[in-house]
C-alpha cells in the first residue's frame, strides 16, 4: 500500500498525559498536512510542511501541540499534557508540490485519540 | 476569517433517486473550491472548481460553482448504496505570492444515506 500511513490507529489516554502520532505520506510527495476532524464537523487545519520546513500553524493550536518533520519525510504529532477537549480525529494529508495543481489532498485513515 | 456552510446537513434517500448538495462560502482571496467524499475514515478528493459556470464532471456526480454568489452545488444522478457517506466541501483562498499550498476550510458536511 502507497497511501498515507498513521499510526496508532487508536489512542486512549489519561488527562494529562502526553501522545505522539506519526505520519508516513507517500513517497514523492513533498508538502505534508495535520488536520482534526470532531465528531459531526468537517477537518480543521492544524499545521503544514513543505519538505522539512514547517510554514504555517493554525492559531487555534496551543503551545501543547508540536508537530515536527525531520528529514522532510514522516511526521510527528505531539500532544502534550492531553486534555478531554483533545480527543478527536487526527488526519494526515500529503500532496505533491509540482506540476499542475489539482487541489487533491490525500489523506490517511487518521489517528483517533480518546483522553479520559 | 474564511467559512463553510453546508446544507441540507443530512439526506436520506432511496436508490435511483437524484440529490443535489449544497455548499455556501467565505473566503478572502477565494482560489479554489473542492469537494471531498468521506466514506469511513480518509477524505478522498471528487473536484476541485475555480472558475463559475464550468461543470465538472465524473461518471454519475457533477458539481459547479457560483463565484457571485458565493455557492457552490454538488449532483448525483441515480444515487446508489455505496454512495452513502459524508460528502465535504472546502475553500482554499490565496495566500501571499499568489500562491497556495492545500490550506483547506472545510464545512461541517452532508450526511448521504442511500437505502437500497
Amino acid at each position: 500500500d502507497t497511501g498515507v500511513s498513521q499510526d496508532p490507529r487508536h489512542k486512549i489516554t489519561k488527562r494529562g498525559q502526553n501522545v505522539t502520532f506519526r505520519c508516513d505520506p507517500i513517497s514523492e510527495h513533498n508538502r505534508l498536512y495535520w488536520y482534526r476532524q470532531t465528531l459531526g464537523q468537517g477537518p480543521e487545519f492544524l499545521t503544514y510542511f513543505q519538505n522539512e520546513a514547517q510554514l504555517e500553524k493554525s492559531r487555534l493550536l496551543s503551545d501543547r501541540f508540536s508537530a515536527e518533520r525531520p528529514k522532510g519525510s514522516f511526521s510527528t504529532l505531539e500532544i502534550q499534557r492531553t486534555e478531554q477537549g483533545d480527543s478527536a480525529m487526527y488526519l494526515c494529508a500529503s500532496s505533491f508540490k509540482a506540476g499542475v495543481y489539482t487541489g487533491e489532498l490525500f489523506f490517511g485513515e487518521g489517528s483517533r485519540l480518546t483522553v479520559l | 476569517e474564511d467559512k463553510v456552510v453546508q446544507s441540507p446537513l443530512s439526506l436520506v434517500v432511496h436508490e435511483g433517486d437524484t440529490v443535489t448538495l449544497n455548499c455556501s462560502y467565505e473566503v478572502t482571496n477565494f482560489r479554489s473550491l473542492l469537494w471531498y467524499k468521506q466514506e469511513k475514515k480518509a477524505p478522498t478528493f471528487l473536484f476541485m472548481l475555480t472558475s463559475s459556470g464550468i461543470e465538472k464532471k465524473s461518471g454519475r456526480l457533477s458539481s459547479i460553482l457560483d463565484k457571485k454568489e458565493l455557492f457552490s452545488i454538488l449532483n448525483i444522478t441515480a444515487t446508489q448504496t455505496g454512495d452513502s457517506a459524508i460528502y465535504l466541501c472546502a475553500v482554499e483562498a490565496v495566500v501571499a505570492g499568489g500562491t497556495s499550498y492545500g490550506k483547506l476550510t472545510f464545512g461541517q458536511g452532508t450526511i448521504l444515506t442511500v437505502h437500497p
